[in-house]
Parts: structure tokens; sequence; C-alpha cells
């Protein structure tokens, strides 16, 4: 069971768009639209963002939306904020009653 | 509002057990809708998933740390455990627990997380 891959950062300007991808496997990504992703502001509690690949929990903006293609799945945060500015992660369910974390992605909004 | 606390030393010598408590506020354990799980963060290094447990001792673990680890339930407290033996530097981490829905796997409350640190 190996971490899903994420690129280490990504960065963008106020009012862009940037995306997020999370790689994995036929055995995770790939087989389940199970992925879910978190964000972590330094010192804080992940808060979950997305889940079952693109479905917002209540009270999280609309201007973040997720999608998946094969074995990458894909978070998109659109008109990007100050707020913005955190660490991202992806999850997926790997089969067999485990999950399995991706390495991280931190986000600076420049 | 639910909440969840980690509990329990911040600091254990190498090869000994570490041992975790998350008291749950706001929400029974026994409410069977979801599952209690523990996650941890290692300094400068991404999420790994430890294991969950469902309130009727279900067990569910990370393969590469199912021979060191054990995860437990106290319905009569409201409270989940986490025991992870012979540990060594490398399970030095910020530890999380949270809780799992069950249909869909994702983790929607999370606790403030605690700081584990590994050393003699």
């Amino acid at each position: 069971q190996s971490a899903l891959t994420q690129p280490a950062s990504v960065s963008g300007s106020p009012g862009q768009s940037i995306t997020i991808s999370c790689t994995g496997t036929s055995g995770d990504v790939g087989s389940y639209n199970l992925v879910s992703w978190y964000q972590r502001h330094p010192g804080k509690a992940p808060k979950l963002m997305l889940y079952e690949g693109s479905k917002r929990p209540s009270g999280v903006s609309n201007r973040f939306s997720g999608s998946k293609s094969g074995n990458t799945a894909s978070l998109t945060i659109s008109g990007l904020q100050a707020e913005d500015e955190a660490d991202y992660y992806c999850c997926s369910y790997a089969g067999s009653s485990t999950l399995v974390f991706g390495g991280g992605t931190k986000l600076t909004v420049l | 509002q639910l909440q969840l606390q980690e509990s329990g030393p911040g600091l254990v010598k190498p090869s000994e057990t570490l041992s975790l408590t998350c008291t749950v506020s706001g929400d029974s354990l026994s409410s069977g809708n979801y599952y209690w799980g523990w996650i941890r963060q290692p300094p400068g290094k991404g999420l790994e998933w430890i294991g969950s447990i469902y309130y009727s001792g279900s067990t569910y673990y990370n393969p590469s740390l199912k021979s060191r680890v054990t995860i437990s339930v106290d319905t009569s407290k409201n409270q989940f455990s986490l025991k992870l033996s012979s540990v060594t530097a490398a399970d030095t981490a910020v530890y999380y627990c949270a809780r799992r829905r069950g249909v869909s796997w994702e983790f929607d409350y999370w606790g403030q997380g605690t700081l584990v640190t590994v050393s003699s």
C-alpha cells in the first residue's frame, strides 16, 4: 500500500484557479469513487473539503471542486483567496477496508 | 457540536508502547453510523492512516502497522484508544483521532492532534 502521489507544491495568484493532482493505482483511486480531500492550516486540524471525489460538505465554498480520470483524482480551487493558502491532502479507499493518504501539497497564494 | 480530544503522554521511550485515548463529546460512539479512526503525521511528512474501529469492536488496520497496532473502544466512557508497540523514532508524529463516515469513507471531524515524540 503506497502513498498517493501529490505535487509537493503549487502556487497561484488571487482570483486564479489551481488544480492539485492525486495519483494512485487501479487498486485505490482507479477502482473506487471514494476520494476525499482535506485542507490543513498550520497548527490546525485537517478540514474535510470534498468527499466521494466531488461532493462538498455543508459550509465548504463552491470554489472547491473535484474530479477523477483513471487513477488520478484532482482538486480544483477557483477564485483563489489568501485564506486558501494551506496544505492539501487527498485520501482514497484502497480496498479491504483500508485507506491511503497522499503526501500532501503546499498551496501558496502569491 | 461534535468534539474529539486526544490525550496521552507526549514522550515515549524507544521500544516501549505508545498509548493514546480519544474522548468524544457531542455524539455517541454507539450511534452506529460512524467509524472512529487514528491518523498520524510525522514531522515534514504526509498524513498516514493508522486504523479504524466500529463501536462493536471491529477493527481495520493499515497493513504496514498492523503487527504493532491495537485500537479499542470503551462505549461507557465514549472513548477509543490507540496502542502502538515497539516504537522507534520513526513513530514520532502528531497523532489525530477522527470520525469516519461508514458509507463514504471520509473523515468529517478531527481532533486537534497531539505530538508524540519517541526519544530516550
